[in-house]
Formats: structure tokens, C-alpha cells, sequence
């Protein structure tokens, strides 16, 4: 079964740092697919990037990227320039793409951002 | 994107009840629909996966009868739990993946939630 782990419960940024979350899954499987969610107090789920396992390249999307290292097993979110708007949960996801899909989340990483 | 609906958002029903929670793809199909649950300050928790025209799978520890899960059409799952009692409160949320050979396959898109109160 896959799992995916967060070892960093809180983390804290003074605004217009960097900041980087932690993540690293297990799985027997090539091909899948990882994901960082942000869940603002609303609740409600808001993808904040996605990585291919077949693509060497790191994902990035504007003010955000990723550090994918397949062999290690590793996927980290690097935010720059960390504005107030980025204080929320975030949750490091898996997903694999086999017949019988699942979706696995990481146990979350609660992010405040610092005047 | 796409755009899952999740109804109601909140709900709140007597011990005993049972409660349905509907989850919709607006404007994509999906064969898989996912269910969570998700404790105060704590992950989301998956507790089954909802498959069109066959029966739901169910993650060990979660009880079958409890959280009855209906997928009867691609566009449509839903989570009725029986004869809830207060340990069931929670927020439940819906996930959906695009069936393959539709835009954004490899996303899923996720409904709004619902708080679930039993008094």
C-alpha cells in the first residue's frame, strides 16, 4: 500500500521568505502521479501543483515548485515569496494510475505566514 | 477546471437518522469517486472508493453497513450514514477523478464538504 508522509506538523514563514514543506511517499509502482493541496479554513481543496513521476522535470507554478526526487522517493514544495494568503493546511498527495485508482494523503502541514 | 457539488454542506440530524450526502461532476464523468473523512486539524482520511455500476471499496476499519455508498451513474455518488450517533460527526468530502480519455485525467477535483452533526 502507498503512503505518504509529512514530517513537519507546523512550519512558519515571515512574509516574502522561502519556505520549503517536506514530503516523501512509498510505492512499488513507475508511474504516478503527486500532488501538493492547499486547504485554507473554508476547507475547501485547492490544488497548488501537480508532478508526473514519468517527467524528470520539476514542476512549477508561478511562486511555487517542486523538488522531485524519484529514487529518494521525495517531493517538496518550495514557496517563494510567501504572502499572507499562503497560511493553510497543505497536504502532499498520491496518486496511482493503475486499474483500481486511489488517491493517498499526506498527515498535513499547517503553514503560517509572519508579518 | 472541472467542478464537483457536494450537498448539503452542513447537516445536522438526531442519533439514530440516517443522512445522505450527495457528490456530482458538473461537467465530467467519473467511473471513481472517492470518499473522505477528516477529523479537526487532522488529514483526510479515505474511507472508501465509489465505483460506477459495481460496488464500493471499502478501506480496512471502515463498516460497510455504517457508510453505505451508492455510485449509480457517472456522474453521481452518494454517502448515506445509517443510523448515525454523534461519534460520526465529522466533515465528509467527495473527490472525483476524470474518466480517461477526458481533459485533466490525472486531477481530481474535490467537492465542498460536508459537516456532519449528530445530536
Amino acid at each position: 500500500a502507498q503512503t505518504v508522509t509529512q514530517s513537519q506538523p507546523e512550519m512558519s514563514v515571515q512574509e516574502a521568505e522561502t519556505v520549503t514543506l517536506s514530503c516523501t511517499y512509498d510505492t512499488s509502482e513507475s508511474d504516478y502521479y503527486l500532488f501538493w493541496y492547499k486547504q485554507p479554513p473554508s476547507r475547501q481543496m485547492i490544488l497548488v501543483i501537480r508532478q508526473e513521476a514519468y517527467k524528470q522535470q520539476n514542476a512549477t507554478e508561478n511562486r511555487f515548485s517542486v523538488n522531485f526526487q524519484k529514487a529518494a522517493k521525495s517531493f517538496s514544495l518550495k514557496i517563494s515569496d510567501s504572502q499572507l494568503g499562503d497560511a493553510a493546511m497543505y497536504f502532499c498527495a498520491y496518486l496511482n494510475t493503475g486499474t483500481a485508482s486511489k488517491l493517498t494523503f499526506g498527515t498535513g502541514t499547517r503553514l503560517q505566514v509572519t508579518l | 477546471g472541472a467542478v464537483v457539488s457536494q450537498h448539503p454542506s452542513r447537516v445536522i440530524c438526531k442519533s439514530g437518522t440516517s443522512v445522505k450526502i450527495e457528490c456530482r461532476s458538473l461537467d465530467f464523468q467519473a467511473t471513481t469517486m472517492f470518499w473522505y473523512r477528516q477529523f479537526p486539524k487532522q488529514s483526510l482520511m479515505l474511507m472508501a472508493t465509489s465505483n460506477e455500476g459495481s460496488k464500493a471499496t471499502y478501506e480496512q476499519g471502515v463498516e460497510k453497513d455504517k457508510f453505505l455508498i451508492n455510485h449509480a451513474s457517472l456522474t453521481l455518488s452518494t454517502l448515506t450514514v445509517t443510523s448515525a450517533h454523534p461519534e460520526d460527526s465529522s466533515f465528509y468530502i467527495c473527490s472525483a477523478i476524470p474518466d480517461r480519455g477526458q481533459p485533466l485525467n490525472t486531477e481530481a477535483f474535490f467537492g465542498q464538504g460536508t459537516r456532519l452533526t449528530v445530536v
